[in-house]
């Protein structure tokens, strides 16, 4: 099955600054590469997916790459606000088609925004 | 637009109970999964409904199953309860199937076996 390693587990960012949080995957033929955001009490929120036929995908402050030779794709925060704070977790489904729903999450990284 | 919801919001339950769990999908959607997520974990996929029907199961026993109605809304049973079944269970909801495979969460439900 599908395989997602999740960097770093931790970190912390002054305001303003900018966030990276890495993936890796395994499953070579995996095209949908979502990120969610989980605060304290709540369910995970959708924030920006990206499909396989495009390297990057831009959404304000957020942005996604993915580099499919080398199965791995990012997460990039700028600008961070203190309500960026919260657990980022990316997830990738296992390739073959059709399976877009069984998606294995990375264990999260958790953002603190510092003021 | 109501998003996903769930109930109850948190249960305890003791050890060899059986619990029910319940999802109403965002309108619009016609796609159910259910996910375990332990303390500090990411969840993991149980199972997918569509046309009240399992579609797809990850690596869960057969003391977790599932049901869908005909409005999409669906449950989850867990039998036999077992301290290690503590986690809070998320339900995801998907668009109508061929317009869109993303999937937008509930809040949970947090399951406690005493």
């Amino acid at each position: 099955g599908e395989n997602v390693e999740q960097h770093p587990s931790t970190l912390s960012v002054q305001e303003g600054d900018s966030a990276v949080i890495k993936c890796t995957y395994s499953d070579s033929a995996s095209n949908y590469f979502p990120w969610y955001k989980q605060e304290l009490g709540k369910g995970p929120q959708l924030i920006i997916d990206i499909r396989s036929n495009v390297g990057e995908k831009k959404d304000q402050r957020i942005a996604v790459t993915l580099n499919k030779t080398a199965k791995h794709f990012s997460l990039h925060i700028t600008e961070t606000q203190p309500e960026d704070s919260a657990v980022y977790f990316c997830a990738a489904p296992p390739g073959g088609g059709g399976s877009n729903y069984k998606l294995t999450f990375g264990k999260g990284t958790l953002l603190t925004v510092n003021p | 637009d109501a998003g996903v919801t769930q109930s109850p919001t948190h249960l305890i339950k003791t050890r060899g109970q059986q619990v029910t769990l319940r999802c109403s999908p965002k309108s619009g959607h016609d796609t159910v999964s259910w996910y375990q997520q332990a303390l500090g974990q990411g969840p993991q996929f149980i199972f997918q409904y569509y046309e009240e029907e399992e579609r797809q199961r990850g690596n869960f026993p057969d003391r977790f199953s599932g049901h869908q109605f005909p409005n999409y809304s669906s449950e989850l049973n867990v039998n036999a309860l077992l301290l290690g079944d503590s986690a809070l269970y998320l339900c995801a909801s998907s668009p109508l199937s061929g317009t869109g495979d993303e999937q937008y969460f509930g809040p949970g439900t947090r399951l406690t076996v005493t």
